[in-house]
């Protein structure tokens, strides 16, 4: 399987800080990486896909870079709402496998 | 518009056999394009994708379920099902399906669950 690892695990911010998560993968996945965001108790919700598209109806707040093995998630000027965990995935292998997450805390 | 839900059993008894449905609305499992994904959430941990159900009837698994999975879809009835064998207190999760998105980006293919369902949580004890 391919292996995600997420860094940092979890992270404390402020709002209007910038936040950057990498999100490593074990072997090349090209540009076939997705970004979800979890709040507490809710499903994970799609904001980036294809490593650097923005899903319909997300904030442009939040991009998306990377290719190969890694990549980013960067928020700029963190907002309320955005404190949650961040997964990242991997569609270019079955197992599309989830990184571990990575938790945005106040 | 697009919406899944997600039912069945809350508990389980270790042994048993759990089948879970996914209804949805707002698309057909029954042209090619188009997938259904389910993926679960132990308590406290991580998402982990299990299985993916196309339109036409292919089928992907995780390797590491060791083919107690099973996906099925009822195509009348909007529904994608999935079944586990020989459950075990490790398969205690919240379960989600999910509505895959398929796009041509930049002439690549790319997968991504772009609408998923509340979830339901399963334990599995004795």
């Amino acid at each position: 399987d391919v292996q995600m690892t997420q860094s940092p695990s979890s992270l404390s911010a402020s709002v209007g800080d910038r936040v950057t998560i990498t999100c490593r993968a074990s072997e090349n996945v090209y540009k076939y990486l997705n970004w979800y965001q979890q709040r507490p108790g809710k499903a994970p919700s799609l904001l980036i896909y294809a490593a650097s598209t923005l899903q319909s109806g997300v904030p442009s707040r939040f991009s998306g870079g990377g290719s190969g093995t890694d990549f980013t998630l960067t928020i700029n000027g963190l907002q309320p709402e955005d404190f949650a965990t961040y997964y990242c995935q991997q569609n270019n292998k079955i197992p599309q496998t989830f990184g571990q997450g990575t938790k945005v805390e106040v | 518009q697009i919406t899944l839900k997600e039912s069945g059993p809350t508990l389980v008894r270790p042994t048993q056999t759990l089948t879970l449905t996914c209804t949805f609305s707002g698309f057909s499992l029954s042209t090619s394009g188009v997938g259904v994904g389910w993926i679960r959430q132990p308590p406290g941990e991580a998402l982990e994708w299990l299985a993916l159900l196309y339109g036409d009837d292919s089928k992907r698994y995780s390797p590491s379920l060791k083919n107690r999975f099973t996906i099925n879809k009822d195509t009348s009835k909007n529904q994608a099902v999935l079944t586990i064998i020989n459950m075990d207190p490790g398969d205690t999760a919240t379960y989600y399906c999910a509505h895959l998105s398929i796009k041509v980006v930049m002439g690549a293919i790319s997968h991504a669950f772009d609408v998923w369902g509340q979830g339901t949580m399963v334990t599995v004890s004795p």
